[in-house]
């Protein structure tokens, strides 16, 4: 059974404060997606990596960084987290090739007070 | 990436009625769309994808159809079930190998017995 993971269900973090969000593929696929969901505005991709330590800016990118140092692992950094950010972040998957299936995780429900 | 406009929003059908969700875009060099299903708590999983050469699809009581001149793609549901009740969200892609996709805002299925 492929298994995209993410570390924390859920997060309660403090204004100002750094936040790591981890996410594990067991599939060894080369693409791995941030993506932010909220309602009424679907999934919106944060960042995107092809490649270890390859990364690429989605849609919007303002205020996250990420960080691929292994192809398994994607993290996803809010350098210093605020209100606006409180959402429910989702990493996902896809081996490299033409309209491979996107894999996600069950979603992490970060709330920023 | 260009937007994906999702119709409706929420979708309340009796058990055993049909559902049916649309997508538009505007990208002409889209060529892949998939349709992934959120259960509650649950990232998005892929329930049935079609790619530009293809007209339509069926997966049991799922169909998907796609109309390249208009540039809008639906999904169907046909005898729907309790089980069938998630949000479901269109997504296009470009067939690039990076594997990016623009997602639709989301439309809640309610299937009311």
């Amino acid at each position: 059974d492929v298994k995209v993971t993410q570390s924390s269900r859920y997060l309660v973090k403090r204004t100002g404060e750094k936040v790591f969000l981890e996410c594990v593929q067991d599939m060894d696929h080369e693409n791995m997606f941030w993506y932010r969901q909220d309602p009424g505005l679907g999934l919106r991709l944060i960042y995107f990596s092809y490649d270890v330590k390859m990364k690429e800016k989605g849609d919007i990118p303002e205020g996250y960084s990420v960080s691929r140092e292994k192809k398994e692992r994607f993290s996803l950094i809010l350098e210093s987290a605020s209100t606006n950010q409180t959402s429910m972040y989702l990493c996902a998957s896809r081996a490299a090739g033409v309209n491979t299936e996107a894999f996600f995780g069950q979603g992490t429900r970060l709330t920023v007070v | 990436g260009e937007n994906v406009e999702q119709h409706p929003s929420t979708l309340s059908v009796q058990e055993g009625d049909s559902a049916v969700i649309k997508c538009t875009y505007s990208d002409s060099a889209s060529n892949y769309f998939p349709w992934y299903k959120q259960e509650l708590g649950k990232g998005p999983q892929l329930i049935i994808d079609i790619r530009s050469n293809v007209g339509e699809k069926k997966d049991q009581r799922i169909a998907v159809t796609l109309n390249k001149t208009a540039k809008h793609f639906s999904l169907h549901i046909t005898e729907t079930q309790p089980e069938d009740s998630a949000v479901y969200f269109c997504a296009e892609g470009y067939g690039d190998s990076w594997g990016k996709l623009q997602f639709g805002a989301g439309t809640q299925v309610v299937v009311t017995p």
